[in-house]
């Protein structure tokens, strides 16, 4: 079956440290997307990507780095610089040029700052 | 620049019908969406409306879009405890770009 994986699905940091989130998919999806999601505040995109090598921030990417070394694959590391990172994260696939099918998402990882 | 609104919650009664409503800004957007999120997962594609469409049905699901007020709306017919969620409207960001726009997000609250 094709989908979008994200692991861990729970996740505990402590101050000061880097955490990496993962996420794989096996769809041929073109696009990658990482977002946060707080209570009451909708979707907010950190980053993404339409192709390998290459990557765009989006609306909130100060605290965040990500890499798209493969296709498939599109981790978020969450840097000590983002002061607030407790958060549901969602990462998400498309393909460019097929709008109707929208993204496909992952369950999400929920990060919680111990 | 592009923006997505949506009350943030509606309560109804298992068996009525509900009614949630978006209203978004970019008036070239090809393609909106509704996404339904249960407590604790990711957000899974309920149904889309591509522009040029006034109305779309699929089961108990009807999507209407207004263009000209750019809003768009998701009602759920006998609607059941199992539907409540979190239901986001998304429009495509500028003429496909990739890029979706989402809403805040209406809770529903099914009673029994």
């Amino acid at each position: 079956d094709g989908g979008i994986t994200q692991s861990p699905k729970y996740l505990f940091r402590k101050e000061g440290q880097n955490v990496t989130l993962s996420c794989e998919q096996n769809l041929n999806h073109d696009a990658m997307y990482w977002y946060r999601q707080d209570p009451g505040q909708g979707l907010r995109l950190i980053y993404y990507s339409q192709i390998v090598n290459d990557f765009q921030k989006g609306d909130i990417a100060e605290g965040y780095s990500v890499s798209r070394e493969k296709k498939e694959s599109f981790p978020l590391t969450v840097t000590s610089a983002q002061k607030n990172p407790t958060a549901f994260y969602l990462c998400a696939s498309s393909i460019i040029g097929t709008s109707n099918y929208g993204y496909t998402f992952g369950s999400g990882t929920r990060l919680t700052v111990v | 620049g592009e923006d997505v609104e949506q009350s943030l919650f509606l309560s109804v009664r298992e068996g009525d019908s509900s009614v949630i409503n978006c209203t978004y800004t970019d008036s070239s957007s090809t393609y909106l969406y509704w996404y339904k999120q249960e407590p604790g997962a990711g957000l899974q594609l309920l149904t889309y409306i591509f522009s040029n469409m006034d109305m779309k049905q699929d089961q108990r699901l009807t999507v209407l879009l207004n263009k000209k007020d750019k809003h768009l709306s998701l009602r759920i017919a006998d609607t059941q405890t199992g539907d409540s969620a979190i239901y986001f409207c998304a429009e495509m960001a500028g003429s496909n770009t990739g890029k979706l726009i989402f809403g805040q997000g209406t809770t529903l609250q099914v009673k029994p």
